[in-house]
């Protein structure tokens, strides 16, 4: 079973922030933290990971609290196009498996 | 940008029969995943396999099923004898050897008649 809790479901206006929070409640020292996203039933599509300190890149930001317990992805611009399904993963190592929830149903709205 | 590359799309395969699904993963990349997804269910991990073996695999992956990477740059999926349950998105994933994203394919949508 998944280790991360997510809300069902989120909406965001188009042009504005999307901001997703998750619970990692179970954390382990060693274990990072990740999202991915599925747009209806493609591949997972990966999005940004972190360890400790907030994270960058094209796509979005990462946010980790201090004490590890939860995240939250940022989409700074959301577009119709970042409609999907949400998933925070806490995962040890390279090779390991990803355990997937229900994730975050995000839907941007024009 | 590198991609991750699954055939075919679609298969329709009768019940019983053995259906091989093909990935061809990103050429520098160490471990090889599958994963399913059955219609509007969670994504379930099946099998990770690195240096020409199976690193794990889960309680779905049992006998029937079977993993191949037969030449330098195909990784195969094989199902034994199909079973109606077996109906599924499947999708190959691979991942470098530092830590990092995993890559996915865009799936093989398998139904089982």
């Amino acid at each position: 079973d998944a280790k991360t809790t997510q809300p069902p479901s989120m909406d965001c206006a188009e042009g504005r922030a999307a901001n997703l929070p998750c619970n990692h409640s179970t954390i382990s020292g060693n274990e990072y933290v990740y999202w991915y996203r599925q747009i209806h039933s493609q591949g997972p599509q990966y999005i940004i990971h972190g360890l400790k300190n907030n994270e960058t890149n094209e796509m979005a930001s990462l946010i980790i609290t201090e004490d590890r317990k939860s995240s939250t992805l940022i989409l700074p611009h959301a577009t119709l196009r970042d409609t999907a399904v949400y998933y925070c993963i806490d995962q040890e190592t390279s090779g390991s498996r990803l355990t997937f929830g229900e994730g975050t149903q995000l839907t941007v709205n024009p | 940008e590198p991609e991750v590359t699954q055939t075919p799309s679609h298969q329709v395969t009768q019940m019983g029969q053995e259906v091989i699904l093909r990935c061809v993963p990103i050429s520098n990349h160490l471990y090889f995943y599958w994963y399913r997804q059955i219609l509007e269910q969670k994504v379930e991990f099946l099998v990770s396999f690195y240096n020409n073996e199976i690193s794990e695999k889960s309680e779905i992956f049992d006998d029937q099923f079977s993993v191949e990477r037969p030449d330098g740059s195909n990784f195969t999926l094989k199902i034994r004898s199909t079973k109606l349950e077996d109906s599924a998105m499947y999708f190959c994933a691979s991942s470098p050897w530092t830590v990092g994203g995993y890559t996915f394919g865009s799936g093989t949508r398998l139904t089982v008649v």
